[in-house]
Parts: C-alpha cells; sequence; structure tokens
C-alpha cells in the first residue's frame, strides 16, 4: 500500500525558513518522480514543484522559483521542500503526491498524480 | 502561462448527468487528468489521460478531451459524488496547471 506522510509544518514569520518532509512507503521511491502540491485555505489546488526519480531534473512555479527547493534522499525514501523568504501568500496545506510519468526519454513532467499524502499545514504570520 | 478555466459550481439531481468542463487554448492536444477532494481530505485521482478511469473508481466517472474543452461526466450521480473537482494538464511553458475547480452539488 503506498503511504505518503508529510511532516514539518507550522507557525513562520514572514522572511523566515521552514523544511517539509514527506516521508514514502509502498514502492519503489526510486523510480516515481514526486510533487509537492499546495491548497491555501479555501482556494484550489496549485503545484508548487517536481523532483525525477534520479533528483537530477527539478520544476518550480514561477511563484517559489528562487525561494524554494526541492530535494530527496533516495536511502531514506523521503521528499523535501527547503522554504525560505516566506510570504504571507505561502500559506497553505502542503501535500506531497507520487507521479506517474507517461512521457517518453528523460523526465519532463508529463505525469499525474495518482497518491497524495494528507498534508502539513504551513502558517507564515507575524 | 497556460490557464484551464472551470464552472465555479454544477449542480446535478441524484441519479442523473453531472458534465463538469475545463477549458484551455488546444487542450484537445494535451492530456487532461482530473482530480475529486472532498472536505478536508486530499484529492484522489478519478480520470488521467483523458478518458482513463483508475482502479477502484466507479465506472459512472468518464472523461473526454476535444478542441478547446475537457469534460468530466458523472452518469448518475450519487449523494457521494458531492466534492471539488479539479482538471490538470503539462504544458512545456508552464509545467503543471490546475483548473480553478468544481464544486460539485447532487440535490
Amino acid at each position: 500500500e503506498v503511504q505518503l506522510v508529510e511532516s514539518g509544518g507550522g507557525l513562520v514569520q514572514p522572511g523566515g525558513s521552514l523544511r517539509l518532509s514527506c516521508a514514502a512507503s509502498g514502492f519503489t521511491f526510486t523510480s516515481y518522480a514526486m510533487s509537492w502540491v499546495r491548497q491555501a485555505p479555501g482556494k484550489g489546488l496549485e503545484w508548487v514543484s517536481a523532483i525525477s526519480g534520479s533528483g537530477d531534473y527539478t520544476y518550480y512555479a514561477d511563484s517559489v522559483k528562487g525561494r524554494f527547493t526541492i530535494s530527496r534522499d533516495n536511502s531514506k525514501n523521503t521528499l523535501y521542500l527547503q522554504m525560505n523568504s516566506l510570504r504571507a501568500e505561502d500559506t497553505a496545506l502542503y501535500y506531497c503526491a507520487k507521479e506517474y510519468y507517461y512521457g517518453s526519454g528523460s523526465y519532463s513532467g508529463a505525469s499525474y498524480f495518482d497518491y497524495w499524502g494528507q498534508g502539513t499545514l504551513v502558517t507564515v504570520s507575524s | 502561462s497556460y490557464e484551464l478555466t472551470q464552472p465555479l459550481s454544477v449542480s446535478v439531481a441524484l441519479g442523473q448527468t453531472a458534465r463538469i468542463s475545463c477549458g484551455g487554448n488546444n487542450i484537445g492536444t494535451k492530456n487532461v487528468h482530473w482530480y475529486q477532494q472532498k472536505p478536508g481530505q486530499a484529492p484522489v485521482l478519478v480520470i488521467y489521460r483523458d478518458s482513463n478511469r483508475p482502479s477502484g473508481i466507479p465506472e459512472r466517472f468518464s472523461g473526454s478531451n476535444s478542441g478547446n474543452t475537457a469534460t468530466l461526466t458523472i452518469t448518475g450521480a450519487q449523494a457521494g459524488d458531492e466534492a471539488d473537482y479539479y482538471c490538470q494538464v503539462w504544458d512545456s511553458s508552464t509545467a503543471k496547471v490546475f483548473g480553478t475547480g468544481t464544486k460539485v452539488t447532487v440535490l
């Protein structure tokens, strides 16, 4: 059974930093790309960042580019999101999602999200 | 950047058919995926690559995609289908994009 468990959320002041983690189990972690998707309170889904199975390829939404860094430790089956220079508009529930890649060749992002975690809440406020 | 537009809400009588649209420029040339999100829960994939159902998703969920509109259809809507629904595509310039979301109410 695929399980994705996020942690690391909390209350942080504007300009602060936070690192989210997602512990994965039930599948061969290194074989799958992973993403972070967020949802602000009462709002829709927003894709944040993606990383290939090997970690060689990373992608970011324009809204977080230069501030957030996605990474993974395949020896620990864990996905991370380092969030710096946090803003009030980064307040959201952050989901970790497993991807199913249907593109050809090296990872290019052509995928869908077949499993999701339950999310970890990040609140940016003074 | 690529944008996907969905109606804010769709209402359907119990047992009738609900259609949820997802509009985007030449979306028919892209693979569209659909997610269901019930209150307080994580999203669940209900349709992938336009019209494919993951295992465990009821047959009443179907999808189509052509021109500038993709559609998720719920045939014989049940009370348990009340949820928010989001379409999603991958675009080479924007990466992964979600639609604005549609709240489905079963009357």
